[in-house]
């Protein structure tokens, strides 16, 4: 079946523009994370959502936005940017969430391949 | 504050020996730890994942192995091989966290 599909996979911004990035999970998914990846902090937890709510946040600014649809596709969103956003942004789906239940879930979670953001 | 943390930003070992990658936490909530592989232009891939009600987990050529009372936690690669050169991420989460703590990752080159 297919992959987590994330769009676009490379853009290039300036300082003070907005940004919106698209995920696809993998069809029957309903979680889907976002995660900044930075070779300085590794990657970093932005937010999880389920079934159109958010039921984390990771320590980001509020620039920093997202919303899952009701067929569970996700775009996140980052407004005024600046030179620290570059960075390559991961999306990630799993079947009920990234952490273990009582059903068995294992916790994984199935990456895209990302968006490469470059903030000029 | 990394809550998660690797050491070693790169390992090199020869193909056919054992890699040791390791991983320690601070957070004493985290119960569930799991690492991924990565190559270049690819997103991450599961590998393999522990519960802390376990100490050991293992499959195929990887284990992993969790001491709580250390807070650590490795993984071992027996044997390596080439194409197991990637970058390593270690993982872990709070049950009902809806988060997964990376840590910054391990690179690790298997040289034939």
């Amino acid at each position: 079946k297919a992959g987590v599909t994330q769009t676009p996979r490379y853009l290039i911004k300036t300082r003070g523009q907005q940004v919106t990035l698209s995920c696809s999970p993998i069809s029957g998914h309903r979680s889907v994370s976002w995660y900044q990846q930075t070779p300085g902090q590794g990657l970093q937890f932005l937010f999880e959502y389920f079934s159109e709510t958010q039921r984390n946040k990771g320590n980001f600014p509020g620039r920093f936005s997202g919303r899952q649809f009701s067929n569970s596709r996700s775009e996140m969103n980052v407004s005024t940017l600046e030179l620290g956003d570059s960075a390559l942004y991961l999306c990630a789906s799993s079947l009920e969430g990234p952490t273990q239940t009582g059903t068995g879930n294992t916790g994984e979670l199935f990456f895209g391949e990302g968006s490469r953001l470059t903030v000029l | 504050d990394q809550q998660v943390k690797q050491n070693s930003p790169s390992l090199s070992v020869q193909e056919g020996r054992i890699s040791i990658l390791n991983c320690d936490y601070t957070n004493s909530m985290f119960d569930y730890f799991l690492w991924y592989k990565k190559y270049p232009a690819e997103g991450p891939t599961f590998l393999i994942s522990i519960s802390s009600i376990k100490d050991k987990n293992e499959d195929g050529r990887f284990t992993v192995f969790l001491n709580k009372s250390a807070k650590h936690l490795s993984l071992h690669i027996v044997p390596s091989q080439p194409g197991d050169s990637a970058v390593y991420f270690c993982a872990a989460s709070e049950d009902s966290g809806y988060a997964l703590n990376f840590g910054k990752g391990t690179s690790l080159l298997v040289t034939p």
